[in-house]
């Protein structure tokens, strides 16, 4: 059973241009998390998906972050016109229902330039 | 301070001796979690302990969970160089699993060998 799959591992993009980061839970498993954490800082969570839903998004910022888990494919966490402030690690976790164990992939290293 | 800090944020142990780590929050918990993260690397989930325990084990590790203080010991014993990480703490506050955590600054363990 393979992990959570998330691509690309490196990501760097210059000021105002777009990142989609995505992310493959583990196989069974419906319930997808974004964090986010800054250099020598813990993680802060983003939004938490279900398919087709949002559950909760009360860590994203107001905007241009967006994030989808469609019912077909991997989540997407879009983040639209980067600044230099969005540079971090990126990660996402997976969970089957009704269980508190998150299962983290080995994340994307957002760099802006 | 915000909920989960871990002390100390830094520490550095020989290599055999017992490393301990702590970690506080603010509200009323479900459950506790212990993740550890290699450097540049995602989470590992470590050991889960839940509000109506108060001691758990898991090979080397020893969790202990003091609600009325809101706080929380992870004990390594028998430390090893593959033990250099930081350590996370990551509270959970539903009794149906599946939301965000709320994660601590980290402890950075560094083994001596």
């Amino acid at each position: 059973n393979a992990g959570v799959m998330q691509n690309p591992r490196h990501l760097v993009r210059r000021r105002g241009q777009e990142a989609r980061l995505r992310c493959s839970p583990m196989k069974g498993h419906s319930h997808v998390y974004w964090y986010r954490q800054l250099p020598e800082e813990g993680l802060k969570f983003m939004v938490y998906l279900q398919k087709e839903n949002i559950i909760d998004e009360s860590g994203m910022p107001k905007e241009r972050f967006s994030a989808e888990f469609p019912k077909e494919g991997p989540s997407i966490l879009r983040i639209q016109q980067v600044v230099r402030g969005d540079s971090a690690a990126y990660f996402c976790a997976s969970s089957p229902p009704m269980r508190d164990t998150q299962y983290f992939g080995p994340g994307t290293r957002l760099t802006v330039l | 301070s915000q909920q989960g800090e871990e002390d100390p944020q830094a520490l550095s142990i020989q290599e055999g001796e017992n490393a301990t780590m702590n970690c506080s929050y603010k509200t009323s918990i479900n459950n506790l979690q212990w993740y550890r993260q290699n450097s540049g690397r995602g989470l590992v989930h470590l050991i889960l302990i839940r509000s109506n325990e108060r001691e758990k084990h898991s090979g080397r590790l020893r969790v202990t969970l003091d609600t009325s203080k809101k706080s929380s010991s992870l004990l390594i014993t028998a430390s090893r160089a593959a033990d250099t990480a930081s350590y996370f703490c990551a509270t959970a506050v539903s009794n149906f699993g599946n939301e965000k955590l709320t994660f601590g600054t980290g402890t950075r363990l560094t083994i001596i060998p």
